[in-house]
């Protein structure tokens, strides 16, 4: 099976930086995504490591570490409307077979 | 190029009944996964189809179910309802590539009296 592991909240001031981590025990670990999702909307894709190392992309970095199981999505110069949740989600096997499993994601609230 | 569409939007049942919800995926997209969201337990996969076969299938019990049509637009049933299966049910979809991102509807909410 797999165990995904997220804080359920966290709170940062706008123009800050906060870091949302996620650990993880999988098999078969071909990825890790995570996604955004306002309130009321659908998930939408912000990020995908598959090789360790850090992914830049603009104010929205993301960590992977596969030997530690753990990841992070780092957000820059915070702003209200990064007031969401943040899913972190895990991919197993190959094309064909594919699965991906998420996290019961973190609720960021942006304060001024 | 329109998103992931799902109908209905909201949805209210009452216990023992059956719902029939619809997802048309991103065109050129063969590939479904359906979601269930609740506060508790987040995102929970139910199952994916692909050119009308089911691939794969979470951990879900029989009363959940699913199809995929030749234009890949899929439905799922739940039938005898219970009160538990008030969620907000998410379709996604994808070319089926290894390792490529999902493409998510706006889910239909599901509340069960």
């Amino acid at each position: 099976g797999q165990n995904i592991d997220q804080p359920t909240e966290m709170t940062a001031t706008e123009g800050a930086i906060v870091q949302i981590n996620c650990t993880y025990q999988t098999s078969g670990f071909n990825g890790l995504f995570w996604y955004q999702q306002h309130a009321g909307e659908a998930p939408t894709f912000l990020s995908y490591n598959v090789l360790d190392g850090l992914e830049e992309k603009g104010r929205f970095s993301s960590f992977l570490s596969r030997s530690k199981g753990y990841s992070y999505l780092l957000l820059k110069e915070l702003q209200m409307k990064d007031s969401a949740s943040y899913l972190c989600a895990v991919a197993r096997g190959g094309a064909g077979s594919y699965q991906l499993t998420f996290g019961k994601g973190t609720k960021l609230s942006v304060i001024p | 190029k329109a998103g992931v569409t799902q109908t209905p939007r909201y949805l209210i049942k009452t216990r023992g009944q059956q719902v029939t919800l619809s997802c048309s995926p991103i065109s050129g997209h063969r590939s479904v996964s359906w979601y269930q969201q609740t506060p508790g337990q987040g995102l929970q996969f139910l199952f994916e189809y692909f050119s009308e076969t089911q691939r794969n299938k979470g951990n879900f019990p029989g009363r959940f179910s699913g199809r995929q049509f030749s234009n890949s637009r899929s439905e799922m049933n739940v039938s005898t309802l219970e009160l538990g299966d008030s969620a907000l049910y998410l379709c996604a979809s994808s070319v089926d590539r290894n390792n490529e991102k999902l493409f998510f509807g706006s889910g239909t909410q599901l509340s069960v009296l």
